[in-house]
């Protein structure tokens, strides 16, 4: 029954590798995001996807890569992991057009950067 | 560039008590502003969207306003109770999301 699923919910990894993190929506939205959230709790949009095309783009930098094989997946692939990397990953979704839907987040994935 | 402040950043109310979140933002070309909860290790729940062109949102015992000139806007909660405890974000869209820092929340049984 999740909406919004993340995968996976805690990741922990050594500075220089390469991760990805996978977002499902099972909402039938034709619209999804990525945000980070760092330590202070600021919740910044990175990238959003409007039926498999990127529609935002936000200035992160290009280590970070975001895939959208379907429209019900959006998953971000990040390389060269830094410290500063460490943050609370959000994935969401709304409907269609992004300026007047409500979203919906999933969980979450911790990332830490050792 | 877009600002998105809360006040206060944390408050504490005994169960039962009725409050006031507030919300405010620098530019006020918005399409809709949100208001979330977040609770500890989870994600976001909207909890009431307000459009550009409306004044204010209801369910159930939480009421949003929205005035877009002034900049404002606020989430009222009736008869806070203990399951009210979270941190409350309010979210602007105008040609980009952002988001505030949030307001912290514990209800004291």
């Amino acid at each position: 029954d999740t909406a919004v699923s993340q995968t996976p919910k805690y990741l922990v990894t050594q500075m220089g590798n390469d991760k990805s993190i996978k977002c499902e929506q099972n909402l039938g939205h034709d619209t999804m995001y990525w945000y980070k959230q760092d330590s202070k709790k600021f919740l910044k949009i990175m990238f959003s996807y409007n039926n498999k095309e990127l529609i935002i783009n936000e200035t992160v930098p290009n280590r970070f890569s975001p895939k959208s094989p379907d429209k019900a997946h959006l998953n971000l692939h990040i390389n060269s992991l830094e410290l500063g990397d460490s943050a609370v990953y959000f994935c969401a979704s709304s409907q269609w057009d992004y300026t007047g839907d409500t979203q919906y987040f999933g969980p979450g994935t911790r990332l830490t950067v050792l | 560039k877009q600002e998105v402040t809360q006040i206060p950043a944390a408050l504490s109310v005994p169960e039962g008590e009725n409050l006031v979140l507030n919300c405010s933002f620098t530019d006020s070309a918005i399409y809709n502003l949100q208001w979330f909860r977040q609770d500890p290790g989870k994600g976001l729940t909207s909890l009431l969207l307000i459009q550009s062109s409306q004044r204010e949102q209801t369910s159930g015992r939480l009421n949003a306003s929205l005035d877009k000139s002034s900049g404002r806007s606020t989430l009222y909660i009736a008869a806070s109770q203990p399951g009210d405890s979270a941190t409350y974000l309010c979210a602007v869209l105008g040609n980009q999301f952002y988001f505030g820092t949030g307001t912290s929340l514990t209800v004291i049984p």
